[in-house]
């Protein structure tokens, strides 16, 4: 079954709105971390965030661990923002092995 | 430091032939792992190594696989006879983990087609 789940799948914003992206877990999960996939392909760390709460410039993130969920805010959306948007965790007792979930697709139109 | 780098960048190759790719990670980081990702879906755990010990490997790792980091710090990822299926961004990240935490940090992947 799905074990890392992430809503919505797709997302097109107006360049300045903002957004919310959900990560659900189907299991305990720890490590928690936001990446931002470019059009390039790179993969870049926006947070590590296995609980509470961190900022970074218009990125916000917030992980209930107890409810095994994670959000990813994005405040007056650039262009830039454009890309995939994995969360990635470390379930149960899965040793090492970090699990990615699916992506959220993020379009950002001028 | 310059972040985990990957080589080659790109590599083309007909079936059946074998292809080795390169991970350096970032050089005080003792963990290094290995992930695919093809068109459209998140990046799949290949194997992970902390130091030269290969300590865990996925299921989609077959026999004609394999992964070695010798000396605790570059690795390498060798596919032979290579099928058509194998065709994927091959990524490479690494950490260090302490009292900050696991951050992990990505190369920009070696992209193989097999054709």
């Amino acid at each position: 079954g799905i074990q890392v789940e992430q809503s919505p799948p797709d997302l097109i914003l107006q360049e300045g709105a903002n957004s919310t992206l959900r990560c659900n877990f189907s299991d305990s999960v720890n490590n928690l971390q936001w990446f931002h996939q470019n059009p390039w392909g790179q993969l870049i760390n926006l947070f590590y965030i296995p609980s509470g709460t961190k900022q970074n410039g218009r990125l916000s993130a917030t992980t209930v661990a107890t409810e095994r969920y994670s959000l990813l805010y994005i405040s007056s959306s650039q262009t830039t923002d454009s890309g995939v948007y994995f969360c990635v965790g470390l379930l149960g007792a899965a040793g090492n092995k970090l699990t990615f979930g699916g992506g959220t697709r993020v379009l950002v139109k001028p | 430091d310059t972040g985990v780098s990957q080589n080659p960048r790109h590599k083309i190759t007909k079936r059946g032939q074998n292809v080795t790719f390169r991970c350096d990670p970032i050089s005080e980081h003792n963990r290094l792992y290995w992930y695919r990702q093809t068109l459209g879906q998140g990046p799949e755990f290949l194997t992970y190594f902390q130091n030269e010990a290969q300590l865990e490997k996925s299921r989609l790792l077959s026999d004609r696989f394999s992964a070695e980091r010798p000396k605790g710090s570059f690795s390498t990822l060798e596919i032979q006879r290579t099928e058509q299926g194998d065709s994927a961004m091959y990524l490479c990240a690494s950490n260090l983990p302490d009292s900050h935490g696991e951050k992990l940090f990505f190369g920009s992947g070696t992209q193989l087609s097999v054709l």
